[in-house]
């Protein structure tokens, strides 16, 4: 079964936006939340992760908020970008696991 | 610094033919590899999993099958390739407690 859900399946958002993305999980055992995006015909590359002893972690327009108790996590994207248009997941994984368990996808496009 | 080779970037083979994908790291010594299957809306499955030489842990069972003959060298293969198996086969890789996994650059299957 899915581990992690991840809403919206698509986003369109116009220039200078702010994009969100949302994810949930419910194994209490998860310790490490990554963001991967995904440019087409690429392999994922990790943007920015989180690990629940912090609610928030920023890294220049991309923002992290983590909720423990909802078991929720979401992806900000400040300022938004045309050459932000990518596909964005969400994972998750605990700490005796080795294999991160991802969300859908979520296929963010960003109009000029 | 580390690498990971994938290749082919493309494969076009039909129904029943053998499959072999290979892949390759560089710059780090025993680190974990990993197969993912990508399909449309689906997200990113993991496959197989690698902790050591000729060490696979398998999370789906299927009509592939995985192989690891040398530290930095991940295979993915099939006997008879089926329709279903089309998709976009991406390997990766983390450090022994590293939780960062690293994607290498995909290959798309199309079996016909």
């Amino acid at each position: 079964q899915q581990q992690v859900k991840q809403s919206p399946q698509s986003l369109i958002v116009q220039k200078g936006g702010i994009s969100i993305i949302n994810c949930a999980y419910e194994n209490t055992a998860f310790d490490y939340f990554p963001w991967y995006q995904q440019f087409p015909g690429k392999g994922p590359a990790l943007l920015i992760a989180i690990r629940p002893d912090v609610s928030e972690k920023k890294e220049g327009r991309f923002t992290i908020s983590f909720n423990k108790s909802a078991k929720q996590f979401s992806l900000h994207i400040m300022d938004s970008q045309p050459g932000d248009s990518a596909t964005y997941f969400c994972a998750a994984r605990g700490s005796s696991g080795y294999a991160l368990n991802f969300g859908k996808g979520t296929s963010l496009l960003v109009t000029p | 610094s580390q690498t990971i080779h994938q290749w082919p970037a493309t494969l076009v083979q039909p129904v029943g033919s053998p499959l072999s994908l290979e892949c390759t790291v560089e710059g780090t010594s025993n680190p974990n590899l990993y197969w993912y299957r990508q399909a449309a809306g689906r997200g990113l499955q993991l496959l197989f999993y690698s902790v050591g030489i000729g060490q696979i842990s398998s999370e789906v069972p299927q009509n592939l099958s995985a192989s690891r003959p040398q530290d930095r060298q991940f295979i993915l293969s099939s006997k008879k390739l089926l329709l279903s198996d089309s998709g976009f086969y991406l390997c990766a890789w983390s450090g022994q407690g590293n939780e960062k996994l690293f994607f290498g650059s995909g290959t798309q299957l199309s079996v016909l």
